[in-house]
């Protein structure tokens, strides 16, 4: 069975500055892999997805993630961070061949400031 | 973007009642999911749904939960009775298909209803 890791409850970054933040999967197989982010009282949104072929994957509002496969991670990305990034952050991973179905990290909480 | 919506965004009621939750999913979406997040936890995937069959159901979804889209209206989630462990905050999802191209698998989220049962 597949599992997602998210080390960090909660990240703090000054309003420009880069961003990390960590995830890690556990699948035999190949991987489909997701950021999603949720802000309050809101559904999740997709920031990006992976699926097999370039490592390095774009998403929305300049967020990027690399998958690595020898470390079984997929980390988040920004170079920049907006007072706006402040959110809920979690990363999620469903299987080829499967029903769908995500299996979520813990998530991560983004503050943000100034 | 498409957008779904749940009702009520939250629901308390006493434990043993009967509750139903309502999802209105992205309209000409075909696969429906529903999803259950316990306060500082991780969501947790419940069951998802197809062609009026659950397709799979992880074992969060008891012998008291049951899910239904009759004739395209609302996906609900009914429970019962309800128990106090299932206070949680419930989020539906749907998407256009499953695997294969996967743009048509991307699952879109509702902003959940928060269940507490007393």
């Amino acid at each position: 069975a597949q599992s997602v890791t998210q080390p960090d409850a909660r990240v703090t970054v000054s309003e420009g500055a880069s961003l990390q933040l960590r995830c890690k999967y556990s699948y035999f197989g190949t991987p489909y892999l997701f950021w999603y982010v949720q802000y309050p009282r809101q559904g999740l949104q997709l920031l990006l997805k992976y699926y097999p072929g370039d490592p390095v994957v774009q998403g929305v509002n300049g967020f990027e993630a690399e998958f690595s496969k020898s470390n079984s991670s997929f980390h988040l990305r920004k170079a920049s961070v907006h007072w706006s990034d402040w959110a809920v952050y979690f990363c999620a991973v469903s299987t080829t061949g499967g029903n769908n179905k995500l299996t979520f990290g813990q998530g991560t909480v983004l503050s943000v400031i100034p | 973007g498409p957008k779904v919506l749940q009702i009520p965004s939250h629901q308390i009621i006493d434990m043993g009642q009967m509750v139903t939750l309502n999802c209105d999913p992205v309209s000409n979406h075909l696969y429906f999911y529903w999803y259950k997040q316990i306060l500082g936890q991780q969501m947790e995937f419940l069951v998802n749904f197809y062609n009026g069959k659950v397709m799979e159901k992880s074992k969060l979804f008891k012998d008291q939960f049951s899910v239904e889209r009759p004739d395209g209206s609302y996906f609900t989630l009914k429970i019962q009775p309800t128990a106090l462990e299932d206070s949680a905050v419930y989020f539906c999802a749907s998407s256009l298909g499953l695997g294969g191209l996967y743009n048509y698998a991307e699952q879109f989220f509702g902003p959940g209803t928060r269940l507490t049962v007393l």
